[in-house]
Formats: C-alpha cells, structure tokens, sequence
C-alpha cells in the first residue's frame, strides 16, 4: 500500500508563479524525502528533512515537515518550464542498514509559459 | 561515473516466460533496492539488499527473486511472468554509511507480459 497521499494530483500554473504540493503519510519516518521524475526517467532526488527538521531550503525548494500532523510540503518558488514533471514524496525508515522508502502517488506538475 | 545502470532498456514476455533484470552501479554504495512503478503510481520496493550477500523482501516481493552478485551488481529475477508484472522497473542504490542517504535511480526497465 502506498503510504503516502498527495495533493493534488495534478497542478497547473504559469511560469513564474509558486507551486505547492503537498504530501500526507501515516506512521513514524526517520526522514521524508521529494523527488523528481521528468516524463519516461527515473527519479531525481530534490530534497531531504529529517524527522526533528520542521523546514529545509535548497535553492528555489522549500520542505515543511510536520510530524503531529504526519504532513509535509514541497514548495517550488519562480517556477520554470524545467520544472514540469512528476513529483513525489517518500517517507523513509531505516531498517537494518537499508533505507526503506514508500511513495506517494505523486504531483503532475505543468509550468505553463 | 556511469551512476546506475540498468539492462535492457524495454523487453517484451509471453506470460510464463522467464527473464532477469540486470542493475549496476559504480558508486561504491551499500545499499540498491529494486522498485516498480504502475501507471500513475508512485514506486513500490520489491527487494532490497543492505549490503553484499544480503537481501529482504519489500512491499510486493510475490513472483520475483534478486540476487546481490556483488557490491555492483543486483540483479532482479521473474520466473514465470504474469500479465499483471506489466510496468517500469527502476534499480537504486544509496550509502547509508554517509548523509544525506539519497537513492539514485537508474533509467528503467519498460517490460510488457502479453
């Protein structure tokens, strides 16, 4: 079963503007993390926050983590043609020297120019 | 630095036939996970293996075995392929002696079971 839901499914906006999606889960993680998936490739990593982070930034990606309410969210700022794709949220759990990751469903992202 | 790689890019099966999956990575990493992804799904972990001559079973392990033949290579077996094994497989590895644990995905595998 897929632990993570996210919202929404798919997301249209013009160049330039803000995107936000966000990403629900269900049990404890030691991290979360957002990557992404241009059309027929595989995943890309974007970022990383760790259970005890509450907001991490890298470059125009802002990540909110919120553990009470098992939540988080992905923010893109200035939003470019680039960035159209597929993204997706993992929760991840370390078990015996592995990272075990469960995906959501995914944001269909489409930067309109 | 070829990162992942993985073998063959798209294959076609009748069901009942077998083939194995080949992944690679030159990264030096411990850990490499094999996953699928059904049409707008996200990814499910099959197997994955800690490290060298380890493996455990994932989310959807049911008709498929791997085999960890070394620290590059993990390769991903179906016995007798089945129509619902239709999708795209993705090989990944990550470090987990060192942050930030990231997984870097190969290309994919497109496999149709007719």
């Amino acid at each position: 079963s897929q632990q993570g839901e996210e919202d929404p499914q798919a997301l249209s906006i013009q160049e330039g503007e803000n995107a936000t999606m966000n990403c629900s889960y269900k049990t404890s993680i030691n991290n979360l993390q957002w990557y992404r998936q241009n059309s027929g490739r595989g995943l890309v990593h974007l970022i990383l926050i760790r259970s005890n982070e509450r907001e991490k930034h890298s470059g125009r990606l802002r990540v909110t983590l919120d553990t009470s309410k098992k939540s988080s969210s992905l923010l893109i700022t200035a939003s470019r043609a680039a960035d159209t794709a597929s993204y997706f949220c993992a929760t991840a759990r370390l078990i015996q020297g592995a990272q075990k990751l469960v995906f959501g469903q995914g944001t269909r992202l489409t930067i309109n120019p | 630095n070829a990162g992942v790689t993985q073998t063959p890019k798209f294959q076609v099966l009748k069901t009942g036939q077998s083939m194995t999956l080949q992944c690679a990575q030159d990264m030096n990493h411990n850990s490499m996970y094999w996953y699928r992804q059904d049409p707008g799904m996200g990814l499910r972990l099959i197997y994955y293996s800690a490290s060298e001559g380890t493996t455990d079973k994932g989310e959807v392990p049911n008709g498929y075995n791997v085999s960890r033949l070394n620290k590059r290579e993990f390769s991903l077996r179906l016995e007798s392929a089945a129509p619902s094994q239709t999708s795209v497989y993705f090989c990944a590895s990550s470090d987990q002696r060192t942050p930030p644990y990231e997984q870097y995905f190969g290309p994919g595998t497109r496999l149709t079971v007719t």
